[in-house]
């Protein structure tokens, strides 16, 4: 089981660009959940995604927007992008209603120059 | 006041030592308590959860929970360099509700 895997793994991009990154959960797993890292500080919560709709959403600008496809794969962009972008992109995924057993991936760190 | 405190830390204990760690929070609607364990440069990995107020026990790692006081707490055993890392504490309201989560710790465990 390969458990979460996201691509890229790093990522640098010019202020006002935009970007994709990709997660694929875990076998067995149709939740998929995206979260931002900043340096030194604990994961935020950005969107959830169940039967390829997003079933909920933290506090981010529209800016940021996902997909999720029939296989449950998803995908995170971002539009416009800020320096303060700049993060590590968590995707956790689990089995609906067990957010609590949640697997994360390694992340993809964007850097936004 | 934010919803999850959690002492950034450093952290440094010499090998064998037992480490406390810590978190509270402000809302009383949580109801599932976690802990993740994160190597620099990698993803969260879950260490165990806890539901509702009580004490769970996983080899080397204790979760004690107090929901009274709103105050949760991860008791690592005879630690080890290996423990070197930060570690997270989240928290929910449900297992359809997002994570919160704390700031993170980092531990250092010294040989």
């Amino acid at each position: 089981d390969a458990g979460v895997t996201q691509s890229p793994t790093h990522l640098i991009k010019t202020r006002g660009q935009q970007v994709t990154l990709r997660c694929s959960p875990k076998s067995g797993h149709d939740t998929v959940s995206w979260y931002q890292q900043a340096l030194g500080q604990g994961p935020q919560f950005i969107f959830q995604y169940y039967e390829e709709e997003e079933r909920q959403r933290g506090n981010f600008p529209d800016r940021f927007s996902g997909h999720q496809f029939p296989n449950y794969s998803s995908e995170l962009n971002v539009n416009a992008l800020l320096l303060g972008d700049s993060a590590l992109y968590l995707c956790a995924s689990s089995m609906t209603g067990r957010n609590t057993e949640a697997f994360f991936g390694q992340g993809t760190r964007l850097t936004v120059v | 006041q934010k919803e999850v405190e959690q002492d950034p830390g450093p952290l440094s204990v010499p090998e064998g030592a037992i480490v406390s760690l810590n978190c509270t929070y402000s809302n009383s609607a949580f109801q599932y308590f976690m802990w993740y364990r994160q190597y620099s440069r990698k993803g969260p990995e879950l260490l165990m959860y806890t539901y509702s107020s009580g004490n769970k026990e996983d080899g080397r790692f204790t979760a004690q929970v107090d929901k009274s006081s709103k105050y949760i707490s991860l008791f690592i055993r005879d630690s080890q360099p290996s423990d070197s890392a930060t570690y997270l504490c989240a928290m929910t309201r449900s297992g359809n509700t997002p994570l919160v989560f704390g700031k993170g710790t980092r531990l250092s465990v010294i040989a």
